[in-house]
C-alpha cells in the first residue's frame, strides 16, 4: 500500500462548481498534513496546512480525519485559475525525521 | 520572501557524464532536500540534509550523491549519468522539521 494515495483525476469541472479531493495515508502516527498546489511546469507551493479541527482559507477548506486516515480538500466557487495539480503531503511521526511524503497529485481542470 | 534557486532550468547530458545540480536558498534554512519528479510516480526523495556536512539518504539514493559544504548550498551529483535518470529534479528547503518546504523552479535533465 502506498504511504499516501490520491485519485489522479483529472477532475474536469465548470467554473463556479464545488469540488472535493480526498487523500488517504497509511501511517496512523503521521504528525502533520499539508496540501500543496503545483501548476503545470512549475514547482509545488504550499496551499495550506491541515489541522485536526479543520481549517478554512477563503474558498478552500481542509479537513483531517485521523480515525479513518484521510485528508480532504474542498474548493468552492472554483475559478479557472484553480486549474492545477493538488498534492497531499504527510509528515512522519514525531521523531521520524523531517521527510515529507508527497502523494502523486490530483489534477483539476476548471472550464468555462 | 523565501527564494530557492537552481543552477539550470534545462540540462542535456550524455550517458556516463558527471552531472552537478546546484541549489541555493537565501533564508538560512537548516534543512535542504533533493527530489525527482516523474509522471505517475510523483515526488520521490533522493537525499536530504539537516545541517552543513550532514546528509541522509532518502527513498531513492542509488546513483546519486550530495554535498553540503555551506548552509545555503546543496548540490546533487550524478557520478555517471544514465538514461533512467532523465527527470525533473526539484530542490527544497525548510526551517524546521517537519515544516513547509519551499521549492526551487526545478531542473529538467535529459540524459541521452
Amino acid at each position: 500500500r502506498k504511504e499516501v494515495e490520491q485519485d489522479p483525476g483529472p477532475f474536469n469541472v465548470p467554473e463556479g462548481a464545488t469540488v472535493a479531493f480526498n487523500c488517504t495515508y497509511s501511517n496512523s502516527a503521521s504528525q502533520s498534513f499539508f496540501w500543496y498546489r503545483q501548476d503545470c511546469r512549475k514547482e509545488p507551493k504550499l496551499l495550506m496546512s491541515v489541522y485536526s479541527s479543520g481549517n478554512e482559507d477563503g474558498r478552500f477548506t481542509a479537513q483531517l480525519n485521523r480515525a479513518s486516515q484521510y485528508i480532504s480538500l474542498l474548493i468552492r466557487d472554483s475559478k479557472l485559475s484553480d486549474s492545477a495539480t493538488y498534492l497531499c503531503v504527510v509528515s512522519p511521526p514525531t521523531g521520524g525525521g523531517n521527510k515529507l511524503t508527497f502523494g502523486t497529485g490530483t489534477q483539476l481542470k476548471v472550464e468555462l | 520572501d523565501v527564494k530557492v534557486t537552481q543552477s539550470s532550468r534545462y540540462l542535456v547530458k550524455r550517458t556516463g557524464e558527471k552531472v552537478f545540480l546546484e541549489c541555493v536558498q537565501d533564508m538560512d534554512h537548516e534543512n535542504m532536500f533533493w527530489y525527482r519528479q516523474d509522471p505517475g510516480l510523483g515526488l520521490r526523495l533522493i537525499y536530504f540534509s539537516y545541517d552543513v556536512k550532514m546528509k541522509e539518504k532518502g527513498d531513492i539514493p542509488e546513483g546519486y550523491s550530495v554535498s553540503r559544504e555551506k548552509k545555503e548550498r546543496f548540490s546533487l551529483i550524478l557520478e555517471s549519468a544514465s538514461t533512467n535518470q532523465t527527470s525533473m529534479y526539484l530542490c527544497a528547503s525548510s526551517l524546521t522539521q517537519p515544516d513547509t518546504q519551499y521549492f526551487g523552479p526545478g531542473t529538467r535533465l535529459t540524459v541521452l
